[in-house]
């Protein structure tokens, strides 16, 4: 079965500038999630959805992102306008429950530069 | 809220010796417990998990036992290989919110 689809690999753009990411879960995953990867830590969750609704935004910026996940499938998370601290991985992930166990699987994840 | 602390790295090893990286945990509830790796250039992959108290997780020969009453899930394995260096993220979800909380993270680098 083909893997979470995460593109493009890797951005640079100058601060103020916008961004996006596109995500595409592995098929028939209801729940979607956006890390935040800096460099020398842990990933960070920023946001997850299940099919379209957001359960948990709480961590997310959001007075400079946003994501969205139309039709409970793609993913688009956003960033404008960038600052110098958004350079990070932004790792995307898909889950099923099975029996209790949500197992995520993480997608090759954007490495985001910002200058 | 909850958290996980594992050890600082880098880890260096000589091929074969034993592995140990600690990770223990804060949490509400009872947690799921999990090791995920992350070679050079990839993603995240899951290692190994266990969901209850003195639930042993295994694969690819490490293994991790969660230890309720120490808060801890340390990562071990027998006989290290070149091809374990990598990044090694210790990490928990709650049970109803799935989310993973993550541990920074402990380089492991192993010569030949």
């Amino acid at each position: 079965e083909a893997g979470v689809a995460q593109s493009p690999r890797y951005k640079i753009i100058e601060k103020r500038q916008s961004v996006a990411f596109w995500c595409n879960p592995i098929s028939g995953h209801a729940t979607l999630y956006w890390y935040q990867q800096i460099l020398g830590q842990g990933p960070k969750l920023l946001i997850q959805f299940q099919n379209n609704g957001v359960v948990d935004d709480s961590q997310l910026p959001k007075d400079r992102f946003s994501a969205e996940r139309l039709k409970g499938v793609d993913s688009t998370l956003k960033i404008q306008p960038a600052k110098l601290e958004d350079s990070a991985v932004y790792l995307c992930a898909s889950s099923f429950p099975d029996r209790g166990s949500y197992e995520q699987y993480f997608g090759p994840g954007t490495r985001l530069t910002v200058t | 809220g909850d958290s996980v602390t594992q050890m600082e790295g880098p880890v260096t090893l000589s091929e074969e010796a034993f592995l140990t990286i600690n990770c223990t945990y804060t949490a509400t509830g009872y947690p799921s417990l999990f090791w995920y790796v992350q070679y050079p250039g990839e993603g995240l992959q899951l290692l190994l998990k266990a969901t209850k108290a003195d639930d042993k997780g295994s694969n690819k020969g490490f293994e991790a036992t969660y230890r309720k009453e120490t808060t801890s899930f340390h990562l071990e394995k027998g006989s290290v290989q070149v091809s374990d260096s990598a990044v090694y993220f210790c990490a928990l979800s709650n049970t109803g919110f799935q989310k993973l909380v993550f541990g920074t993270g402990t380089r492991l680098l192993v010569s030949p």
